[in-house]
């Protein structure tokens, strides 16, 4: 089978970098992406890490190592609008094509 | 915006009944997911379809099924309807479903409460 685990809350203050971690075990990855959902919203795609390392776009960044089957999701100079749900998802192979499996989420709460 | 469109936005049906919602992709995205979301079991994905044919399938049910048309939008049916299908159903698109850095544009969702 295929399960994601990723922390349930994080809290944080205006300003502060947060890390949310992501493990998996899957068969037939093809790579991890995180995702963003704000309450009653739709999730929005933040970022997606196919190959070992660190990819950033802006004040968000998103690691790998798929030799740990580990990954996790930087968010720096914190706001206020961060605070939401975070839920990391594989890509990966089953017997019929490929499949999307969602961690479980981390609620952020941003303080002032 | 995302510029997926799902309808309706809320449906409330009774239990055993048949529902059909309705998902329009982004202009020139050729694959179209679907998704529950509930309280209890998180966003779970269901079935992918790739400018009309079946890609992928997930924890998608029998009492559900799925279908692409020839103008790529997309609808999901669910019958003989349970209390527990009660959830956020997440209609999302791509543009083209197979490559490695694919981005998932989610629709606003369409809420399904069954009493």
């Amino acid at each position: 089978g295929q399960s994601l685990e990723q922390p349930s809350e994080v809290t944080a203050v205006e300003g502060a970098i947060v890390q949310i971690n992501c493990t998996y075990q899957t068969s037939g990855f093809y790579g991890l992406s995180w995702y963003q959902q704000h309450d009653g919203g739709a999730p929005t795609f933040l970022s997606y890490n196919a190959l070992d390392g660190l990819e950033e776009t802006g004040r968000f960044s998103s690691f790998l190592s798929r030799s740990d089957s580990y990954g996790y999701l930087l968010l720096q100079e914190l706001q206020m609008k961060d605070s939401a749900s975070y839920f990391c998802a594989v890509r990966a192979g089953d017997n019929y094509g490929q499949n999307f499996v969602f961690g479980p989420g981390t609620r952020l709460s941003v303080l002032p | 915006d995302s510029g997926v469109t799902q309808t309706p936005k809320h449906l409330i049906t009774a239990t055993g009944q048949r529902v059909t919602l309705r998902c329009s992709p982004r202009s020139g995205d050729l694959s179209v997911y679907w998704y529950q979301q509930s309280l209890d079991q998180g966003l779970q994905f269901l079935i992918q379809y790739y400018n009309g044919e079946e890609r992928a399938k997930g924890n998608i049910l029998e009492r559900f099924s799925a279908q692409q048309f020839p103008d790529l939008h997309s609808e999901l049916n669910l019958s003989s309807l349970e209390l527990g299908d009660s959830a956020l159903y997440f209609c999302a698109s791509s543009v083209s479903g197979s490559a490695l850095r694919e981005t998932q544009y989610f629709g606003p969702g369409t809420r399904l409460l069954v009493l």
